[in-house]
Order: C-alpha cells, then structure tokens, then sequence
C-alpha cells in the first residue's frame, strides 16, 4: 500500500510570496492532518481535514489556510510569506481523527521543506 | 492549553532498557497518548499509543499513571537503529480545544555501541 506522498519535497520562495504544498493520503484514509516543523518551535499542529472539512485548527494565522478534496486528496497553503515560515511541513493521513482520538494512528508523510527567502 | 515537557536528549548503550518520560498536563480527558520515533529526512512514525496503565507491543511498553499527568516510553535492549527523536502527542484539554494536538518538544536518544 502507497504511502503518504507530499509535492513538492523543497522549494523556496521569496518573502511575500504565497505556496501551495500537496498530500496525498494513504488509500481508504479519509483524515488529513498538517503540522508545522522548526527546530525552534518543534512540531506543531496547523489543521486537520475530514471529509472535505476542516475539523481542528492550531494556533497559526489566518495566512494558513488549507482544503480537502472529495478524493481526500489535499492541499495547504500559505499567503504573503514570512522569513519564519521556513520549516518543514508535514502532513498524516489516518482512517478518522488525528492521533490521540479513537484509534488515531497517524501515517506521516517525508515532508516538504520550505525556504522563504 | 496542554503543555507537555521532556528530556531535551538522552545517551544509552545498545542492549540497554531506555525510559522516556513526557510529563503533560491538562491534556483532553478522552483522548490516547502516541508516542513517534523520527528520523532526520523522514516524517514521525508511530510507536505506542494508550490511554491508561500499561500498553506493550512488538517494539516498547508505554506506562500512564492514573492521573494522565505523565507516560513513560520503554524500549527494551536499544541497538543503534534506534538513535532518532522520539515525541509524545497529546490531546488538548477543554471544550474549546478539542481536536488540537499537542507535541512534546523532542527526545533526542543516542545509542552507542
């Protein structure tokens, strides 16, 4: 079984700029979960997509912002990019909620590593 | 708002037993503790996840007392292949919190030989 596939592995943008970064969940999961990574902040939670939803938000601004598709494909994005926005975004698909609900076994994906310049 | 708090780094020898202690409070009353193993290039991968005593699969054992208020990672006979970060997750606490997870800061483990 495919894992979870995120587009692009690296870029790198320019201060307000915005990016569009892709995951592709594992077949049959229907939640999509991002989460931010820097080695100040560590890892933190963004959002999480059910069934084309947005469930849950973390405490990010509103320059974040992200979808589903009904093929539970999805997608986030982020808008007039800033210096600290470079770190390493990482999306998890599960069967329902993310991990620490239910059976929350979370699937993570390699990541992509952004760079604002 | 939870927070949770573990050991910046910890050093073992192979085949020793390691503990990793995450202590978390006002995490959401109903959810699971995870734990993840991460390494460098590489998302988190799933450990253990339980919700109260004691939780044991092929690779550790997960301990949560009572209160919730803690859990503790075991991972028996560490080789090398086990260097990497390990996070605990959590829930949450409060109504108007549920959903939001909260990661522990980071284990880094070194294993020497």
């Amino acid at each position: 079984k495919a894992g979870v596939t995120q587009t692009p592995r690296y870029l790198i943008k320019t201060r307000g700029q915005q990016v569009t970064l892709s995951c592709s969940p594992i077949s049959g999961h229907r939640s999509v979960s991002w989460y931010q990574q820097t080695p100040g902040q560590g890892l933190q939670f963004l959002f999480e997509y059910f069934s084309e939803t947005q469930r849950n938000k973390g405490n990010f601004p509103g320059r974040f912002s992200g979808r589903q598709f009904s093929n539970s494909r999805s997608e986030m994005n982020v808008s007039t990019l800033e210096l600290g926005d470079s770190a390493l975004y990482l999306c998890a698909s599960s069967l329902d909620g993310p991990g620490g609900t239910n059976t929350g076994e979370l699937f993570f994906g390699e990541g992509s590593r952004l760079t604002v310049l | 708002l939870a927070k949770t708090t573990q050991p910046i780094s910890m050093d073992s020898y192979e085949g020793q037993e390691v503990n990793i202690t995450c202590s978390h409070n006002n995490i959401a009353t109903n959810d699971y503790i995870t734990w993840y193993q991460q390494f460098p290039s590489q998302g988190p991968r799933f450990i253990i996840q339980g919700y109260k005593t004691k939780v044991t699969n092929e690779v550790a054992s997960l301990f949560i007392p009572a209160d919730r208020k803690s859990s503790t990672l075991s991972l028996p006979r560490v080789s090398l292949s086990d260097t990497a970060v390990y996070y605990c997750l959590v829930g949450d606490g409060g109504s108007s919190n549920t959903g939001k997870l909260i990661f522990g800061q980071g284990t880094t483990l070194q294993v020497k030989p």
